[in-house]
């Protein structure tokens, strides 16, 4: 089975702070994403990337950015954390380049900015 | 650009009783759909998908979902509910472009009454 871990469960950071949520996977796929969830809007694409190094704006980049240094990982980045970013961020990662795969979802990280 | 509705916030089935989800796309050719259920405090799970052929497409956890092109729907059912199907189901559109993109609905939550 495929494996999407996410670092943290729950995280509470402070408005300001710069904060980094990580994602890995365990089935060599090439696209990743990022999520954030909030109740009545469904999921937003935040950025994802298909590549190595490569990334793409979502919906909703504003706010954020990502890294992706190695195929396994991919790491989102609140760059001075506000209180609207508080939300569940969900991470998935699919195979290939034809929207036909579906994506594998982590369990996701609850943050609450202060 | 594509959009997914899913008209009910909130349905409550009782236990043994059907259950029927809708779900509504806007896009010009027909798009690649998947229906993920996520239980309370985890990630998304693929419940089943639909690329071409037989409209009525059979999931796990005893779900089915049938494709109606003409009304641009793709509802999710079950013919009797069990106290564990208590979770959020999310609609999701795939489109055939780079980057394997989905766009998803706002969910709906369903509540079993025993």
């Amino acid at each position: 089975d495929v494996k999407v871990t996410q670092s943290s469960r729950y995280l509470v950071k402070r408005t300001g702070e710069k904060v980094f949520l990580e994602c890995v996977q365990d089935m060599d796929h090439e696209n990743m994403f990022w999520y954030r969830q909030d109740p009545g809007l469904g999921l937003r694409l935040i950025y994802f990337s298909y590549d190595v190094k490569m990334k793409e704006k979502g919906d909703i980049p504003e706010g954020y950015s990502v890294s992706r240094e190695k195929k396994e990982r991919f790491s989102l980045i609140l760059e001075s954390a506000s209180t609207n970013q508080t939300s569940m961020y969900l991470c998935a990662s699919s195979k290939g380049r034809n929207s036909n795969q579906p994506q594998h979802f982590g369990d996701g990280t609850r943050l609450s900015i202060l | 650009a594509q959009s997914v509705t899913q008209p009910d916030i909130h349905i409550t089935v009782s236990e043994g009783a059907s259950l029927e989800l809708r779900c509504n796309y806007s896009y010009g050719a027909t798009p690649y759909l998947f229906w993920y259920v996520q239980s309370p405090g985890q990630g998304l799970q693929l419940l089943l998908k639909y690329f071409s052929g037989d409209t009525l497409v059979q999931g796990i956890k005893g779900f089915e979902a049938e494709f109606k092109r003409s009304q641009s729907s793709f509802n999710l059912r079950k013919p009797s509910v069990h106290w564990s199907d208590a979770a959020e189901y999310f609609c999701a559109v795939g489109i055939g472009a780079a980057g394997n993109k989905l766009t998803f609905g706002g969910g709906t939550r369903v509540l079993v009454k025993p």
